[in-house]
């Protein structure tokens, strides 16, 4: 069935340091790619999505890359803060029918100061 | 706006006990999905209302129901709780004016729940 695959499922940087998060996914279809950040104990929020139709997408720090043929997306955050601790969700969603919408596994983001 | 609120924040339940799950939103979105949090898992869709009036089965239904109450309420009913449905539930909306699913999903603040 639809997949998506997410790594790492941990990552720790220091301070102002680069981080890169991949995700896979198996269904061609798949047309509409968010990113959620969830805070612990707190409610996921989008963070930046992208499109089918666009290959890069950026908003100051953080940006998102798309391959289609490679099925692969990333999100890239540089310049990074201990704020930007959080667990990190990426998604592929598909309009047929209904719609369908598979979310990642999550990799948790550690910004050591 | 309060936007997506859900109650209760957490519940403890026994085996075979029922249970609803309540999700209000007011920002007069078309939309309403329910999902379950588990760890390593990520985020997995149980039902979805695109619309007032509508519901359909997501990823994981079995064991759950839900209901439109009405434009702002989706309510996730468990008849009889077991332990595998002992995780965080996450309600959330989008405005319902693009393709369904493409628009940014709005959450609520999660129900925590553990069943014996």
């Amino acid at each position: 069935g639809e997949n998506v695959e997410q790594h790492p499922s941990t990552l720790s940087v220091q301070e102002g340091d680069s981080a890169v998060i991949k995700c896979t996914y198996s269904d061609s279809a798949s047309n509409y790619f968010p990113w959620y950040k969830q805070e612990l104990g707190k409610r996921p929020q989008l963070i930046i999505d992208i499109r089918s139709n666009v290959g890069e997408k950026k908003d100051q720090r953080i940006a998102v890359t798309l391959n289609k043929t490679a099925k692969h997306f990333s999100l890239h955050i540089t310049e990074t803060q201990p704020e930007d601790s959080a667990v990190y969700f990426c998604a592929a969603s598909i309009r047929t029918g209904g719609f369908k919408t598979i979310f990642g596994a999550g990799t948790r983001l550690f910004v050591k100061a | 706006n309060a936007g997506v609120t859900q109650t209760p924040k957490f519940q403890v339940l026994k085996t075979g006990q029922s249970m609803t799950l309540q999700c209000a939103q007011d920002m007069n979105h078309n939309s309403m999905y329910w999902y379950r949090q588990d760890p390593g898992m990520g985020l997995r869709l149980i039902y979805y209302s695109a619309s007032e009036g509508t519901t359909d089965k997501g990823e994981v239904p079995n064991g759950y129901n839900v209901s439109r109450l009405n434009k702002r309420e989706f309510s996730l009913r468990l008849e009889s709780a077991a332990p595998s449905q002992t995780s965080v539930y996450f309600c959330a909306s989008t405005r319902g004016q693009g393709a369904l699913g493409q628009e940014t999903q709005y959450f609520g603040p999660g129900t925590r729940l553990l069943v014996l």
